[in-house]
């Protein structure tokens, strides 16, 4: 059983749509990351929310942590191509477990041209 | 490029065979964590060591080992393999402990147990 629920699993769109992943648990998190992978590659940090409530804004992409530092959403705006590849949520604590990296399934997105 | 290496990058060995995977973090960072990656599983945190000083640890089995060394480099020691084993590993490398330090990936051992 996964501790962080991503959703969708699969996501395929056209190019200039925009697209929400959901990233659900009912554990509470010290701070919250979202990471994008290609193929054969390591994942690369997008971003790190540490507050409830945070929104923060990079380009596109829009992230969320929810108010009980609980669950996270990422909001692409106008995808594009570049966009593709495998999205993962990653927890980090509960203050408990300090350290301790929970990672969701992750969702595959897929911008078509 | 990360900045974190891992060799190496590719690995096939047979079951009940030991294997050893190496890590070597950006420069200046303290703290590494191993990973495994299966198509099943996801990404699953195996154990992280905090200069030379084991911090945390997730879902190890015990036929599975870690260190890191004086020179911050480290070593995840795989015994007694079997064909579930069959994953990509994957150290990353953060400059502290704080849970706003970036994580940096490396690109992975993939090891085949056949």
């Amino acid at each position: 059983t996964q501790l962080l629920e991503q959703s969708p699993q699969f996501l395929s769109i056209q190019e200039g749509e925009n697209l929400t992943v959901y990233c659900n648990s009912s554990s509470v998190f010290s701070s919250l990351q979202w990471y994008r992978q290609e193929p054969g590659e390591g994942p690369v940090l997008l971003v790190t929310v540490v507050t409830g409530g945070e929104v923060k804004k990079l380009k596109r992409l829009t992230f969320q942590f929810g108010d009980a530092r609980k669950d996270s959403s990422l909001h692409i705006t106008a995808a594009q191509p570049g966009d593709t590849g495998l999205y993962l949520c990653a927890g980090e604590g509960p203050p408990s477990n300090f350290n301790k990296f929970y990672f969701g399934s992750g969702t595959k997105l897929n911008v078509k041209p | 490029d990360s900045g974190v290496t891992q060799t190496p990058k590719h690995l096939i060995t047979a079951t009940g065979q030991r294997v050893t995977l190496r890590c070597s973090p950006r420069s200046g960072d303290l703290s590494v964590y191993w990973y495994q990656q299966s198509l099943d599983q996801g990404l699953q945190f195996l154990i992280q060591y905090y200069n030379g000083e084991e911090r945390a640890k997730g879902n190890i089995l015990e036929r599975f080992s870690a260190q890191q060394f004086p020179d911050l480099h480290s070593e995840l020691n795989l015994s007694s393999l079997e064909l579930g084993d069959s994953a990509l590993y994957f150290c990353a490398s953060k400059s502290g402990s704080s849970g706003t330090d970036t994580q940096y990936f490396g690109p992975g051992t993939r090891l085949t147990v056949l």
